[in-house]
């Protein structure tokens, strides 16, 4: 167990429709990142929080959003969904790097949404 | 950007050696991580490579040598549940400070006996 939680676990909606995916981060980490893997592809990274404040984003698309609240926890919402969006999303946490330092990311077991 | 390239899939046999290579040509490299991942699970942290050399911890070590933008992942003694995804992953400073990891696509390990 990672620390790292998230929302639900898995999730089945249909093309258009809209949903938000929840993940909080372990006890002390700032950072939340988000990922979307498909099958047989690796992680794509989309978008990065730190202290609620967005801090890097990837491939992801306008139709895609995500926040960062005070108490830290994080939610990605996917709207106008399309078949192509199936795929297993993870959440991420991690401290803030300082040097040479690990900062390495510990990942929740993810959301595996398909649209229909 | 960041160009990772690893071996699509690879097979080994169960109490054997293997070695998953990763290459990468980036700039401000400050880290290369390798991650494990079972089928439909989360990836988890392996190792960390900052400086050149090997790093060992169990049946599982990591090298990396800057110079030549590569790292190898050693798996000894390997076991049937090693058979998982090897995720390589590189870490960069970005302007303003800022670090990003990339995550190559990962490596298929079959382990057979």
């Amino acid at each position: 167990d990672s620390g790292v939680t998230q929302t639900p676990k898995h999730l089945i909606t249909a093309t258009g429709q809209r949903v938000t995916l929840r993940c909080s981060p372990r006890s002390g980490d700032l950072s939340v990142y988000w990922y979307q893997q498909s099958l047989d592809q690796g992680l794509q990274f989309l978008i990065q929080y730190y202290n609620g404040e967005e801090r890097a984003k990837g491939n992801i698309l306008e139709r895609f959003s995500a926040q960062q609240f005070p108490d830290l926890h994080s939610e990605l919402n996917l709207s106008s969904l399309e078949l192509g969006d199936s795929a297993l999303y993870f959440c991420a946490s991690s401290v803030v790097a300082s040097g040479n330092s690990y900062n390495e990311q510990f990942f929740g077991p993810g959301t595996r949404l398909t649209v229909l | 950007g960041q160009n990772i390239d690893q071996p699509t899939e690879m097979t080994a046999t169960e109490g054997a050696i293997v070695q998953i290579n990763c290459t990468y040509q980036t700039s401000g490299f400050n880290g290369l991580f390798w991650y494990q991942q079972h089928a439909g699970e989360a990836p988890t942290f392996l190792s960390y490579n900052v400086l050149d050399g090997l790093e060992e911890k169990g049946r599982f070590s990591s090298f990396l040598s800057r110079s030549k933008g590569y790292s190898y992942l050693l798996l000894k003694e390997l076991q049937m549940k090693d058979s998982a995804s090897y995720l390589c992953a590189v870490r960069v400073r970005e302007l303003g400070g800022y670090q990003k990891v990339t995550f190559g696509i990962g490596t298929k390990l079959q382990v057979i006996p």
